[in-house]
């Protein structure tokens, strides 16, 4: 197992169903994040863990639901999704904030399709 | 607050030409600097950053970027374009005391012609 990876890598759902999105690292990084890349927009960060801890909630609306249950996963929990939540879910990980250097190491992404 | 704009969502080179993929920042305190490339159907690959030192950073793949100050810019260039290149790049910037929280611009594509 190399790096950050994302399963499913593809979901179809329908707006009344639930699913979850998992992430898992294996370089040893205590924080992790979920990010929304929709076409002709920039990436939008959705949620922030360090140390397990939620630390940034950057106003994404309550049918995403994240959980971190230890500093190697991160999950995104999906509920009443609307077609517009549609897009790739990109899981990230990083040193965390005592590390200085900032960089985020990728996972391949879920491509969300809600129906 | 932070952001970055990537000039051009498009640029189109042909094989061997110069590849510069501009980008600005604004940031009220001294910035961390990144460059992204996604190849399809992928997820995001750092291809070099800025955090001190020398403004002239050199990535993978023969890319390389500068940090100017007085223009609040990160220019991606590369002299000589390969087909391989072509992807969509973004340009990240990460305040230095909020290390890890990235502001990403909306990315560039590059089309390699050949």
């Amino acid at each position: 197992e190399t790096g950050v990876t994302q399963t499913p890598r593809h979901l179809v759902m329908g707006m009344t169903n639930k699913k979850s999105l998992k992430c898992e690292q294996h370089l040893g990084h205590n924080a992790m994040y979920w990010y929304k890349q929709s076409a002709k927009k920039p990436l939008e960060l959705m949620f922030v863990y360090s140390l397990e801890e939620r630390v940034e909630n950057n106003s994404v609306p309550s049918r995403f639901s994240p959980e971190c249950p230890n500093s190697s996963h991160l999950f995104l929990h999906l509920h009443t999704l609307q077609p517009e939540d549609s897009a790739l879910y990109l899981c990230a990980s990083s040193q965390g904030p005592t590390r200085v250097t900032g960089e985020l190491f990728f996972g391949e992404g879920s491509r969300l399709t809600v129906l | 607050a932070q952001s970055v704009t990537q000039l051009g969502s498009h640029v189109s080179v042909s094989e061997g030409a110069l590849v510069l993929l501009r980008c600005n920042y604004s940031s009220s305190v001294p910035p961390y600097l990144f460059w992204y490339v996604q190849y399809p159907n992928q997820g995001l690959q750092l291809l070099l950053k800025y955090t001190t030192g020398a403004t002239l950073v050199k990535g993978i793949n023969g890319f390389e970027a500068e940090f100017k100050k007085s223009e609040t810019s990160f220019h991606l260039t590369k002299p000589s374009a390969h087909m391989s290149d072509a992807a969509e790049y973004f340009c990240a910037v990460s305040e230095r005391r909020n290390t890890g929280k990235l502001i990403f611009g909306q990315g560039t594509t590059l089309q390699v012609k050949p």
